[in-house]
């Protein structure tokens, strides 16, 4: 059981590049999410998942996409990098929407654009 | 919109003894859920405790306490006998929800424990 993974583990963009980073878990949870968190400060919400096939905006999804094709992935896609997603991304899961809190995170994506 | 208020950048502690981190947060909602998560240098977040508003005991787990008081809208979280692996960020978090009944995480900023050896 790995838990939630992601890839890569850290990241050089130039400025206007893409990207996707890969998000999975082995939980069979059917929440998921995804976070940013900038040099300190807290995570704040980008987009989640209530189940595959379904998606929502959190609190700062510009400049992202996302899709969730099946249970176990969530990928996050960055079209036209900018200097401002300069960030550590944190992918999430949880069982239900009743988990109360109790989220599993990722180890993180360090990604730097120049 | 609720908000999370961790008044305190960085603490520090012998190793050993207790130490008490503070947060306060902001919400109008009589039932909710507050949170305390342990991020390591590895960067992984780690849940360490959580509070059921609607209970007034609080929550306890192994050396990890809170002090919830609901009134004053406070959640400091205790840490007893210190050790060198407490060493971390920890980040103060409100359970709230979308119209759709979604959950979502309200994090503060954050505060950093050193733990002196």
């Amino acid at each position: 059981n790995a838990g939630v993974t992601q890839t890569p583990k850290f990241r050089i963009l130039k400025i206007g590049q893409s990207m996707t980073l890969q998000c999975a878990q082995d939980m069979n949870h059917n929440y998921m999410y995804w976070y940013r968190q900038d040099p300190g400060m807290g995570l704040k919400l980008i987009y989640y998942s209530v189940g595959a096939g379904i998606t929502d905006k959190g609190e700062v999804p510009n400049g992202y996409n996302v899709s969730r094709s099946t249970t176990e992935d969530f990928p996050l896609r960055l079209e036209l990098a900018a200097p401002s997603q300069t960030s550590v991304y944190f992918c999430a899961s949880s069982y239900s929407r009743w988990a109360r809190g109790t989220q599993y995170f990722g180890p993180g994506t360090r990604l730097l654009v120049l | 919109a609720q908000t999370v208020t961790q008044s305190q950048p960085e603490m520090s502690v012998q190793e050993a003894e207790t130490v008490t981190l503070s947060c306060t947060y902001d919400t109008s909602e009589s039932d909710y859920y507050l949170f305390w998560y342990k991020q390591p240098p590895s960067r992984q977040m780690i849940l360490v405790i959580r509070q059921e508003a609607y209970k007034q005991q609080n929550a306890t787990e192994n050396r990890f306490s809170v002090n919830f008081q609901k009134a004053a809208k406070s959640f400091s979280l205790k840490i007893s006998d210190s050790q060198l692996g407490d060493a971390a960020m920890y980040f103060c978090a409100y359970l709230t929800y979308d119209e759709g009944g979604s959950e979502k995480l309200v994090f503060g900023k954050g505060t950093k424990l050193t733990v002196n050896p």
